[in-house]
């Protein structure tokens, strides 16, 4: 099955605990894509991958970093959590980013 | 960032009525996508309009692009319970979303 696959789904850590979410897509996608989602803001884009080792910041990629080593796998890494990063978090894949993007299940981060 | 306003942000209406959600901008897009969402899920891809003046139909919802590529909007007729959801535009190959319309059909 085509999917975008994020773990975990729900997350509480503790301030400054490093922590990495994990995106994998099986659809051999060239575009990645991370997104926070928040109430009354909406979905953010964090950080963007057109290909392998191609990266660019979104609108908020502050206090995030990524990596995109092989195509399938775009993980999200906060090397030092704090509680502004408290959040509903979606990777996002695409063959081409104008046919649309597919989207994982989310992680629900909580930071305390 | 290219900023797309939605337009309304809530809507409830009753079953069976017809509703219209609108997603502007200032600048021209290559092309714009609507999703759907649902509470804790990821979006769906309804649909992609990639020309000017096109319009799409996936059963009761139309979709359209604007004739200068500015602007969309997505028609439901005959509202179910069952569209109830965040309806989301996006744009460009980077996927900047609008808001979204929170829509809530009542039966």
């Amino acid at each position: 099955e085509a999917q975008v696959t994020q773990n975990p789904r729900y997350l509480i850590t503790v301030t400054g605990k490093k922590l990495t979410v994990t995106c994998s897509q099986n659809m051999n996608h060239e575009y990645m894509s991370w997104y926070r989602q928040d109430p009354g803001l909406g979905l953010r884009q964090i950080y963007y991958s057109m290909n392998v080792e191609v990266t660019d910041k979104g609108d908020v990629p502050e206090g995030y970093k990524v990596s995109r080593k092989e195509k399938r796998n775009f993980p999200l890494i906060l090397e030092s959590p704090s509680p502004n990063q408290t959040s509903l978090y979606f990777c996002a894949s695409s063959l081409a980013g104008v046919l649309g993007y597919t989207f994982g299940s989310g992680t629900r981060l909580t930071v305390v | 960032t290219q900023l797309l306003e939605q337009s309304p942000q809530f809507l409830s209406i009753q079953e069976g009525e017809n509703l219209t959600v609108y997603c502007n901008s200032s600048s021209v897009f290559s092309s714009l996508q609507w999703y759907r969402q649902e509470p804790g899920e990821g979006p769906v891809l309804l649909v992609t309009v990639v020309t000017g003046g096109e319009v799409k139909k996936l059963k009761r919802l139309t979709f359209q692009f604007g004739d200068a590529r500015k602007d969309s909007s997505l028609h439901i007729t005959a509202a179910q319970p069952g569209d109830t959801g965040l309806y989301l535009c996006a744009a460009s190959s980077r996927l900047t979303f609008g808001e979204g319309t929170q829509l809530t059909v009542n039966p």
